[in-house]
């Protein structure tokens, strides 16, 4: 089993929807999460990371996180095309080092 | 604040050859790291650092090698290339201000192809 478990996608969503991508982990002893953007061809890029449970909202995006059922989400509102990316989804460990542990990302597609 | 920066960004070798991929901070992070990404797939471990003279391997350290001499500058090192080395690699540094928030910053990558 993957410590962190991303759908590939692609998911497509029209323009001005709700996107909503999910992660789930197997390590319990997971304490911190982040979401990444990564354009084609671009490095990744910090959207937001939450560590308790419940939502964290940052403008049109909300983190989710559930420890018991060990999950992550992260909410779009109001899609655009140029959130059009691929979503990485990672995880900081207690005992990691500092290491973060990646997921594989989803694929999102925003359609006009 | 130029951030992290990587050379080169692409890069053809031939079986066998050598090369060192450049990665330099302006940032003053501690952890400095080094990732593969393979197509469609997530983030893989080389390398890392948690300070200048201090490193340690990854998820996939193999034919690979690192020095961190100051706390600006992490080179990554290929030693006889291989076909399956042919990827991404992206050069990424952090600064933890506490357990639950270490984002990290990333280079622009390289690309990489072994014939």
């Amino acid at each position: 089993q993957k410590e962190v478990e991303q759908n590939s996608g692609p998911l497509s969503v029209p323009e001005g929807a709700i996107a909503s991508l999910n992660c789930t982990y197997s390590d319990r002893g997971s304490q911190s999460f982040f979401w990444y953007r990564q354009y084609s061809g671009k490095s990744p890029e910090l959207i937001m990371f939450i560590y308790s449970n419940g939502d964290k909202e940052d403008g049109r995006f909300t983190a989710q996180l559930n420890k018991a059922s060990q999950y992550v989400s992260l909410l779009i509102r109001d899609s655009q095309p140029s959130d059009s990316a691929t979503y990485l989804c990672a995880l900081l460990k207690r005992d990691s080092n500092y290491q973060l542990i990646w997921g594989a990302g989803t694929k999102l597609i925003i359609k006009p | 604040n130029a951030g992290v920066t990587q050379t080169p960004k692409f890069r053809i070798l031939k079986i066998g050859q050598s090369m060192t991929l450049q990665c330099t901070q302006d940032m003053n992070h501690n952890y400095m790291y080094w990732y593969r990404q393979d197509p469609g797939m997530g983030l893989k471990l080389i390398y890392y650092s948690v300070g200048a003279g201090i490193t340690d391997k990854g998820e996939v350290p193999n034919g690979y090698n690192v020095s961190r001499s100051t706390t600006e500058d992490f080179p990554l090192r290929l030693e006889l290339a291989a076909p399956s080395q042919t990827s991404v690699y992206f050069c990424a540094s952090s600064y933890s201000l506490d357990r639950v928030n270490t984002e990290a910053f990333f280079g622009q990558g390289t690309r990489l192809t072994v014939v």
